[in-house]
């Protein structure tokens, strides 16, 4: 089936640092979405992006939905505590005549003050 | 705003129980899923539903089954539960859009302890 590769799986940064963090996959998407969950939480929808090369941003956090429509990438800049969690991409694309999400697997953000 | 609530945080079961989890949406959604959390392994598709009464597997429906008798209700059922289904369990809810889920909006999530 379809997978998505989420990477980096953990990051460790002082806090002020930026982070990034991209997904990719040998399939064509026709949205992407960004998550973020909190300790203890379930997922929340940060971004969406429906368009190729669409740039999107939600405070500090920017993301990007990739030119060959396999790729999206999230960043955040000025990193602060309470930017701690996991963060999933998804993927939504047609598969056998039906539209399907994927999920990565999150990259785990931890914040040092 | 959409609100999807799980009914429970936390639960603690012993093997050979059958376990309920209830999950509620207010927002008129079509669709309704039920994920499993675990470390490493990212969020794994239990079961979903499009449609009142309708149901399909996911990637791992083994040891599961759901039922939906209202559109805001989606519940998940663990008709003996087993140690390995020790996990969280996120429930979420979307608007069908095209052929398929759009955003998905998901609840707290159940810490579920089977001993």
């Amino acid at each position: 089936g379809q997978q998505l590769n989420q990477s980096p799986q953990s990051m460790f940064i002082q806090e002020g640092e930026d982070v990034s963090m991209n997904c990719t996959s040998s399939s064509i998407f026709n949205t992407w979405l960004w998550y973020k969950q909190d300790p203890g939480e379930g997922p929340v929808l940060l971004i969406a992006l429906y368009k190729a090369g669409e740039l999107t941003s939600n405070g500090r956090l920017t993301a990007q939905f990739g030119i060959t429509r396999k790729d999206s990438f999230l960043n955040i800049s000025a990193s602060i505590p309470s930017d701690v969690g996991i963060y999933f991409c998804a993927g939504r694309s047609s598969v056998g005549g039906s539209e399907k999400l994927v999920f990565g697997k999150g990259t785990k953000l931890t914040v040092n003050p | 705003d959409v609100k999807v609530t799980q009914s429970s945080r936390y639960l603690v079961k012993r093997t050979g129980e059958k376990v309920f989890l209830e999950c509620v949406q207010d927002m008129d959604h079509e669709n309704m899923f039920w994920y499993r959390q675990d470390p490493g392994l990212g969020l794994r598709l239990i079961y979903f539903s499009y449609d009142v009464k309708m149901k399909e597997k996911g990637d791992i429906p083994e040891g599961y089954s759901v039922s939906r008798e209202k559109k805001e209700r989606f519940s998940l059922i663990l008709e003996s539960a087993s140690t390995n289904q020790t996990s969280m369990y996120l429930c979420a809810s979307s608007w069908l859009v095209g052929r398929g889920p759009e955003k998905l909006f998901f609840g707290s999530g159940t810490q579920l302890s089977v001993l």
